[in-house]
């Protein structure tokens, strides 16, 4: 089973500062998915960015980016311009290929950002 | 568009008792997802449904679990009886066909039992 490890359990970044979430996954098919998600305390899971494993180009979404490292099996988040309503819980999910036995998204435990004035 | 929606919001059980959690996907998407979210921890899997089908049910604790999705639109999920272990938050996601653009999920329904 592919396993999701973020292992910062709580970051904090001062108001306009960047910062970085990390993330590995072990996985060994070659094509992939791989998100990161963020959850507010409404709990509501809001999808920040994605990216294919097949495309070597770093995915982008206005403030937030990834570097996506294949062959270390790396996946971190960088959020630039911290803001305020950033503070949240982030979660890095893997999700596999098509197969028959589903896509369901497996998700790392999280990392509790924290964003101070 | 409307969301996933998801009720109820809170459920307070004793153990032993049986308790569902209703789910109704975004217009459109073929697959749901239900996942339990223990405190401290992400979500993991408990099944998914391609329409009115089962794809993976591989981690549903079948003795005491289970879930529906009959005219594969909206989805219940019941526990009987219900452990102590199982208080979490239970997230419904849809997505289109295989989600290869991505997941909705809805706010999800916390459950304590006591």
């Amino acid at each position: 089973a592919q396993t999701v490890t973020q292992s910062q359990p709580e970051m904090s970044v001062q108001e306009a500062e960047t910062v970085t979430l990390s993330c590995t996954y072990d996985t060994s098919e070659s094509d992939y998915y791989l998100f990161w998600y963020k959850q507010p305390p409404s709990r509501q899971m809001i999808l920040v960015i994605r990216q294919e494993a097949y495309k070597q180009q770093n995915a982008t979404e206005n403030r937030f980016s990834v570097n996506f490292q294949k062959a270390a099996k790396s996946f971190s988040l960088k959020i630039s311009d911290s803001q305020l309503g950033d503070a949240a819980m982030y979660f890095c999910a893997y999700r596999r290929p098509n197969s028959n036995s589903g896509y369901a998204l497996n998700f790392g435990k999280g990392t509790s950002l924290l964003v101070t004035p | 568009e409307a969301g996933v929606a998801q009720s109820p919001r809170y459920k307070i059980i004793e153990k032993r008792q049986s308790v569902a959690f209703w789910c109704n996907p975004i217009s459109g998407h073929a697959t749901l997802y239900w996942y339990q979210q223990i405190l401290g921890q992400g979500p993991k899997l408990l099944i998914q449904f391609q329409n009115n089908g089962v794809v993976d049910d591989s981690q549903l604790p079948k003795d005491r679990f289970s879930a529906e999705r009959l005219k594969g639109v909206d989805s219940t999920l019941k526990i009987q009886p219900a452990k102590l272990e199982d208080s979490a938050v239970y997230l419904c996601a849809s997505s289109l066909d295989t989600g290869f653009y991505g997941y909705t999920f809805g706010s999800g329904t916390r459950l304590t039992v006591v």
